[in-house]
């Protein structure tokens, strides 16, 4: 099917374990989002990639690792989980100058 | 401190009123603002604006930029109960052909009682 798609769509994990979420888009956009949204926060990038092998961080990316080896993949890596890190997750992907299409998102709870 | 600011952070309104939502913002490279509805799920798209004073338009919903003023307002008229759900104003910052980051706001939570 066409679309953004995430895995897993619920997680719940512990302290200290590494959580990996995945994202895959099938249009080829070549750019791509993470963001997590938290109550009194709203959405926050965590990072975005402009094209495969080029990554960059948002506002919020310590404890977070990302890759992008191919177009349509960018894995989203919670090295060491704490509870801080209970949220929802979004990725989302966009061409070039257009706005970005999100996934359905990860709920993550970090007991 | 917030790049965006969404106001007010919620509204409650019976079927049939209108509302206007507002956004003001301030980043460096301006590039363009967005606004995204959200219903518990994954936020889609609404409009996207560049230029000031140029109002989109779907259906009941409209929206306007003031580049000037560095705000921007979302109109919702005859609200129907299947308006209820979180708005999202985002801005895009960048430069030049490089990817730009969206700052989003916290959004304002909308309720419209049948």
């Amino acid at each position: 099917d066409a679309g953004i798609t995430q895995s897993p769509r619920y997680k719940i994990t512990e302290t200290g374990r590494q959580v990996t979420l995945m994202c895959h888009q099938t249009w080829s956009h070549s750019y791509m989002f993470w963001y997590r949204q938290d109550l009194g926060h709203g959405l926050r990038l965590i990072y975005y990639s402009a094209a495969a092998d080029i990554t960059d961080k948002g506002e919020v990316p310590d404890g977070y690792v990302v890759s992008r080896s191919k177009t349509e993949n960018f894995p989203l890596t919670l090295e060491s989980a704490t509870r801080s890190q209970t949220s929802v997750y979004f990725c989302a992907s966009s061409p070039p100058n257009n706005e970005q299409f999100f996934g359905p998102g990860t709920r993550l709870t970090v007991l | 401190e917030d790049k965006v600011v969404q106001s007010p952070l919620s509204l409650v309104v019976h079927e049939g009123d209108t509302v206007t939502l507002n956004c003001s913002y301030e980043v460096t490279n301006f590039r363009s603002l967005l606004w995204y509805k959200q219903e518990k799920k994954a936020p889609t798209f609404l409009f996207m604006l560049t230029s000031s004073g140029i109002e989109k338009k779907s259906g009941r919903l409209s929206s306007i930029l003031d580049k000037k003023e560095l705000f921007s307002i979302l109109n919702i008229t005859a609200t129907q109960t299947g308006d209820s759900a979180v708005y999202l104003c985002a801005v895009e910052e960048g430069r030049g052909s490089t990817l730009g980051r969206l700052y989003f706001g916290r959004g304002t939570q909308l309720t419209v009682w049948p």
